[in-house]
């Protein structure tokens, strides 16, 4: 069975302020890892996906992932973070056979 | 190209009755997805469509929830009688099938939010 640990329920940080989300995941077999984004009042967004290759992972608005297989890992990071970066931020991992598991989100506050 | 719709966007109902909200997938897409997020809970998989063919739906709670897509386009997921337990907010997602390769995108809709009073 899978499953995934979002460490975090919020995290309030300055705006341009550097932010880390943390995410650990649990899984038998192999998995892609995903990182999601909702902003309110809107749908969840993909933000940036692990497969294979490189162990760091380039998403949308800046934001950026490191995947670690001994530590399994996902944290997502940012150097400086904006309002609009207010969200919440979901990681999950996704079966070959599609299903995704999800954490159970953290919730981005900007302070200004 | 027009995202994934679900309407409505809110539902608000007594326990017993009945509700059906409804899924339109990314035109193309053969695979569709239901999740939901009770509050306080993460988001957990319900089921998964390939074209009309319910492919796994061993995340239905109970058989009080009827999915269907017939036709192999929109979906519809009823709730029949409903309880107060299946507050929540139903995603539904869409992907392409892409054969041999895998962590293919999943599109999400805005949700519906349902509230069973």
């Amino acid at each position: 069975a899978q499953s995934v640990t979002q460490l975090d329920s919020q995290v309030p940080v300055f705006e341009e302020a550097p932010v880390e989300l943390r995410c650990n995941y649990s899984s038998s077999v192999s998995v892609y890892l995903f990182w999601y984004v909702q902003y309110p009042n809107q749908g969840l967004q993909l933000l940036l996906k692990y497969l294979s290759g490189s162990t760091l992972v380039k998403g949308i608005n800046g934001f950026e992932a490191e995947f670690n297989k001994s530590q399994t890992s996902f944290h997502l990071r940012k150097p400086s973070v904006h309002i609009s970066d207010t969200a919440e931020y979901f990681c999950a991992v996704q079966r070959r056979d599609d299903k995704i598991i999800f954490g159970k989100g953290t919730r981005l506050h900007i302070l200004p | 190209e027009a995202g994934v719709t679900q309407f409505p966007s809110h539902s608000v109902i007594e326990k017993g009755q009945t509700v059906t909200l409804r899924c339109d997938p990314i035109s193309g897409h053969d695979n569709l997805y239901w999740y939901r997020r009770v509050m306080g809970k993460e988001i957990k998989f319900l089921l998964h469509f390939v074209k009309e063919s319910k492919q796994d739906e061993s995340g239905m709670p109970n058989n009080r929830f009827l999915a269907e897509r017939t036709g192999g386009t929109y979906s519809t997921l009823k709730v029949q009688p409903a309880e107060l337990e299946d507050s929540g907010v139903y995603f539904c997602a869409s992907s392409q099938v892409r054969p041999g390769q895998g962590g293919y995108e999943q599109y999400f809709g805005p949700g519906t939010r349902l509230t069973v009073t």
